[in-house]
């Protein structure tokens, strides 16, 4: 079963960090790119972040650049989401997303991050 | 920046009736438009890429179509489960592209 398992979230407060966690299983991992998308609460989806198979090339969207990094161990099946200077407007479900042709086909059942003082 | 505009926001239709959802690109993005549908408390689940095309196992009641700056979701006879928010998802702007506000569609 193609499957992808998310972890790492958490109640933190701004200006702190997290890393989250995204296990990869039933499918070659390293033939897909993969991103983060997230959900804040009771608002539409937004993508976060994708990576390239070998990790060399990632993209951020313009709310996380520089504060957010990607990364992925493909010996581990494993992609990584860094998340440092968390706003308060970070708080969300963030799900791991497998990529096809451009689009998400898979998605992981999501970690929520609140950020609160 | 490709902002897509979903409409309406809230489309109240009973079961059994056709549904249809629509979705406006701010400019062409050919058909690489993606729909998903988000049940509460679910994970979203693609029901379409390349604005027809629909994945293993989606059932032919749902139907994609457009191109260009306007789409179409179209669900023909619709059923108890199909009743959730759906997005839309541009991806010509790649990577990542851009997600409609959604479509809540509510059992009349």
């Amino acid at each position: 079963e193609v499957q992808l398992v998310e972890s790492g979230g958490g109640l933190v407060q701004p200006g702190g960090s997290l890393r989250l966690s995204c296990a990869a299983s039933g499918f070659i991992f390293s033939t897909y790119t993969m991103n983060w998308v997230r959900q804040a609460p009771g608002k539409g989806l937004e993508w976060v972040s994708h990576i390239s198979l070998s990790g060399t090339d990632t993209f951020y969207a313009d709310s996380v650049r520089g504060r957010f990094t990607i990364s992925r161990d493909n010996a581990k099946n494993s992609l990584f989401l860094q998340m440092n200077i968390l706003r308060l407007d970070d708080t969300a479900v963030y799900y791991c997303a497998r990529e096809f042709d451009g689009t998400f086909d898979v998605w992981g059942q999501g970690t929520t991050v609140t950020v609160s003082s | 920046e490709t902002v897509v505009t979903q409409s309406p926001a809230t489309l109240s239709v009973s079961p059994g009736e056709r549904a249809t959802l629509s979705c406006r690109a701010s400019q062409s993005v050919g058909t690489n438009l993606a729909w998903y549908q988000q049940k509460p408390g679910q994970v979203p689940r693609l029901l379409f890429y390349g604005a027809s095309t629909r994945p293993t196992g989606i059932p032919a009641r749902f139907s994609g179509g457009g191109s260009g700056t306007e789409f179409t979701l179209t669900i023909s006879s619709l059923q108890s489960e199909d009743f959730a928010v759906y997005y839309c998802h541009q991806y010509n702007d790649w990577p990542g592209g851009t997600f409609g506000q959604g479509t809540k569609l509510e059992i009349k």
